[in-house]
């Protein structure tokens, strides 16, 4: 039973560079969460979709960020460009709607240098 | 502006005995609550939940209590395991939205 999976677990980037970050969700959610944590601010929810439709974006911090859910099982968050204060933990979640608990992938470890 | 707020960042405790993390918030629309629990380099994991219609919840060694006057609620564990040291989140949640409003998070250390 695969839970919420994310790639890449560990990424190292040069500022400027772009990142892309990738979610596949548990099958048969229809909703899919990107969360940042940070030590400031916990976790910040950044974007969410439901049936591959972008609901509310109004946490994405700026225009470098985007994200896209092209299918049912798939979901990128990218950053263009990378900037050092996006360092930070991204989370992958998705749920069934109408069911009240969220399941989170393990994250991806963003450092941009 | 914080909605959910765990106002103390670190709590530590002996083994056995009990432990108490806090969580505030402030929309008395909230009608549903969540802990989630989270080991380092892994994600959140759901722990115990609890609907505004109860004050009490309970699974195991966990048990949830919501004071909807207060707009306050508390996890207790008991009793408290060296395997609990983790960081706690709550969050709050409006049935018929997709918003789950997570705090800050607290994390435990339960002391041998």
């Amino acid at each position: 039973d695969a839970g919420v999976i994310q790639s890449p677990r560990h990424e190292v980037t040069e500022m400027g560079q772009e990142v892309t970050l990738r979610c596949k969700p548990i099958s048969g959610h229809n909703s899919l969460f990107w969360y940042r944590q940070t030590m400031m601010r916990g976790l910040e929810l950044l974007i969410y979709f439901n049936n591959n439709v972008p609901i509310d974006d109004s946490g994405m911090p700026e225009d470098r960020f985007s994200a896209k859910m092209p299918n049912a099982s798939f979901s990128t968050l990218k950053i263009q460009p990378s900037e050092p204060r996006d360092s930070a933990v991204y989370f992958c979640a998705s749920s069934f709607s109408g069911r009240n608990t969220i399941y989170f992938g393990e994250g991806s470890w963003l450092t941009v240098v | 502006d914080q909605q959910v707020k765990q106002n103390s960042p670190s709590l530590s405790v002996q083994e056995g005995r009990i432990s108490i993390l806090n969580c505030d918030y402030t929309n008395s629309m909230f009608d549903y609550f969540l802990w989630y629990k989270k080991y380092p380099a892994e994600g959140p994991t759901f722990l115990i939940s609890i609907s505004s219609i109860k004050d009490k919840n309970e699974d195991g060694r966990f048990t949830v209590f919501l004071n909807k006057s207060a707009k306050h609620l508390s996890l207790h564990i008991v009793p408290s395991q060296p395997g609990d040291s983790a960081v706690y989140f709550c969050a709050a949640f409006l049935s018929g939205t997709y918003k789950y409003i997570f705090g800050t998070g607290t994390r435990l250390k339960v002391l041998a």
